[in-house]
């Protein structure tokens, strides 16, 4: 299964658009990139998924690259509230339950 | 949409006690469950993963006798850990998804289990 590396912690201004990257060089053309977030003594909260577009909602923008080795996760204007440990994961692509493993994640931190 | 109810949200209890922990998809059919446990300042490690009507399948290093899991409807999947002891305490978290291709994992809030 394709592994992913993130920075361990970011700081990001309130207000600001926050660009958090994860690289995943080994990802397999099949194998879709999630990304979820865990505020502290929570559940993880899913965040946005893709295969090779970008992708949008409500919550977040993600940006694929085209060789797919790498994506970023764009928060358009970070509160307070998006503190957390954000993580990218590949899922597994032979598994059919859709397995996530995680991995250590980001720790985001937005500062007022 | 995509509601995961855990509960108990917190347990404490003795040594040697049973804890059930239940997880429930309030507004979808979760053809598939999964518990993890999450010890502090470390990520999340899966611990098995649940098809409704069939046994469980679980991570290696994970004691399928300690933990056992009933995924018996389609709303509903239980974690049971049998004879707990402080070193079982963690945070225990359930996740659940409709099976349907890649749609994503939706999680519960965790259950803080403290073994005194």
């Amino acid at each position: 299964d394709a592994k992913t590396t993130q920075p361990p912690s970011m700081d990001c201004a309130e207000g600001r658009a926050a660009n958090l990257p994860c690289n995943h060089s080994t990802i397999s053309g099949n194998e879709y990139v999630y990304w979820y977030r865990q505020i502290h003594s929570q559940g993880p909260q899913y965040i946005i998924h893709g295969l090779k577009n970008n992708e949008t909602n409500e919550m977040a923008s993600l940006i694929i690259t085209e060789d797919r080795k790498s994506s970023t996760l764009i928060l358009p204007h970070a509160t307070l509230r998006d503190t957390a440990v954000y993580y990218c994961i590949v899922r597994v692509a032979t598994d059919s339950w859709g397995k996530l493993q995680f991995g250590a994640g980001t720790q985001v931190v937005v500062t007022p | 949409g995509a509601v995961v109810s855990q509960h108990p949200s917190r347990v404490i209890c003795k040594s040697g006690t049973s804890v059930k922990i239940e997880c429930r998809s309030l507004d979808f059919q979760a053809t598939t469950m999964f518990w993890y446990r999450q010890f502090p300042k470390q990520s999340l490690m899966l611990m098995a993963t649940s098809n409704e009507g069939s046994k469980a399948t679980y991570e290696q290093g994970v004691e399928k006798d300690k933990f056992l899991i009933n995924h018996a409807s389609l709303t509903l999947s239980t974690l049971t850990v049998t004879s707990a002891h402080p070193e079982d305490s963690s945070f225990y978290i359930c996740s659940a998804r409709d099976g349907r291709g890649y749609q994503p994992q939706h999680f519960g809030d965790g259950t803080r289990l403290s073994i005194l």
